[in-house]
C-alpha cells in the first residue's frame, strides 16, 4: 500500500515563526503536492513538484515556499507565518504516467497561527 | 478556469437509505473525474475513479457515473450504513493541467442509525 505521512499532525506556532511541514512517501512517486484546506474554500492547491528539485506554483503560492531535495520528501515553507495560515495542511503524490491515476494523501497536519 | 460544484453541501439520512450526490463541473475537456472520502480531521481515501472514455465505475456499495458532456457526475451510495458518514470530494484532472487536480466543496454526509 501507498504510504504518505506528514510530520506532525497538529502544530502551533506564532506570528514570525517559520515553519516547516514536511511530507514523505514511500512509492518512488515522481509527483507531489501541497494543499490547504479551509472551511467554505475547499482544498486549494499551493505548489507541486513533479521531479527533484521541481516545482511548480499551485493556485495559491503566496507566502508559502516548498523544497524537494529528494524524490521521497517534499517539504512546505511559511517563512514568516501569520494568522490567515492557520489551516490545514494536505500532502499528496502520484506517478506521473500514465495520468489517470489516482492522488494518494497524507493524514493532513493541521496548523495553528497565533 | 475549472470550477467544480457540489450539491447539496450537506446531507442526513437515515439509515438504510440510498442516495445520491452530485458533483457538476464547468470544462468538459478532462482525463478523470475521482471521487474521495474525508472523515473527520483525516486526509482523503480515493473511492472511484472514471476515465473520462468511461461511463461508470463500481465498487462495491458506491457507484460512480460521468457524463461528461453535460459536465456532471453522480456518486450513488446504496444502502446507507452509519459508517458511511464522512465528507465525500470529487475532483477532476484537467487537460493540459498536468497531474494536478481542480476540487469540489464537498458533501458532508450523515448517515443516522
Amino acid at each position: 500500500d501507498v504510504k504518505v505521512t506528514q510530520s506532525s499532525r497538529y502544530l502551533v506556532k506564532r506570528t514570525g515563526e517559520k515553519v516547516f511541514l514536511e511530507c514523505v512517501q514511500d512509492m518512488d512517486h515522481e509527483n507531489m503536492f501541497w494543499y490547504r484546506q479551509d472551511p467554505g474554500l475547499g482544498l486549494r492547491l499551493i505548489y507541486f513538484s513533479y521531479d527533484v528539485k521541481m516545482k511548480e506554483k499551485g493556485d495559491i503560492p503566496e507566502g508559502y515556499s516548498v523544497s524537494r531535495e529528494k524524490k521521497e520528501r517534499f517539504s512546505l515553507i511559511l517563512e514568516s507565518a501569520s494568522t490567515n495560515q492557520t489551516s490545514m495542511y494536505l500532502c499528496a503524490s502520484r506517478t506521473s504516467s500514465p495520468v489517470g491515476k489516482t492522488q494518494y494523501f497524507g493524514p493532513g497536519t493541521r496548523l495553528l497561527v497565533l | 478556469k475549472q470550477e467544480v460544484t457540489q450539491i447539496p453541501a450537506a446531507l442526513s439520512v437515515p439509515e438504510g437509505e440510498n442516495l445520491v450526490l452530485n458533483c457538476s463541473f464547468t470544462d468538459s475537456a478532462i482525463y478523470n473525474l475521482q471521487w474521495f472520502r474525508q472523515d473527520p480531521g483525516k486526509g482523503l481515501t480515493s473511492l472511484l475513479l472514471i476515465q473520462s472514455s468511461q461511463r461508470e465505475q463500481t465498487s462495491g456499495r458506491l457507484n460512480a457515473s460521468l457524463d461528461k458532456s453535460s459536465g456532471r457526475s453522480t456518486l450513488y451510495i446504496a444502502a446507507s450504513q452509519p459508517g458511511d458518514s464522512a465528507t465525500y470530494l470529487c475532483a477532476v484532472n484537467v487537460i493540459g493541467a498536468g497531474n494536478m487536480l481542480t476540487f469540489g466543496g464537498g458533501t458532508r454526509l450523515m448517515v443516522k442509525p
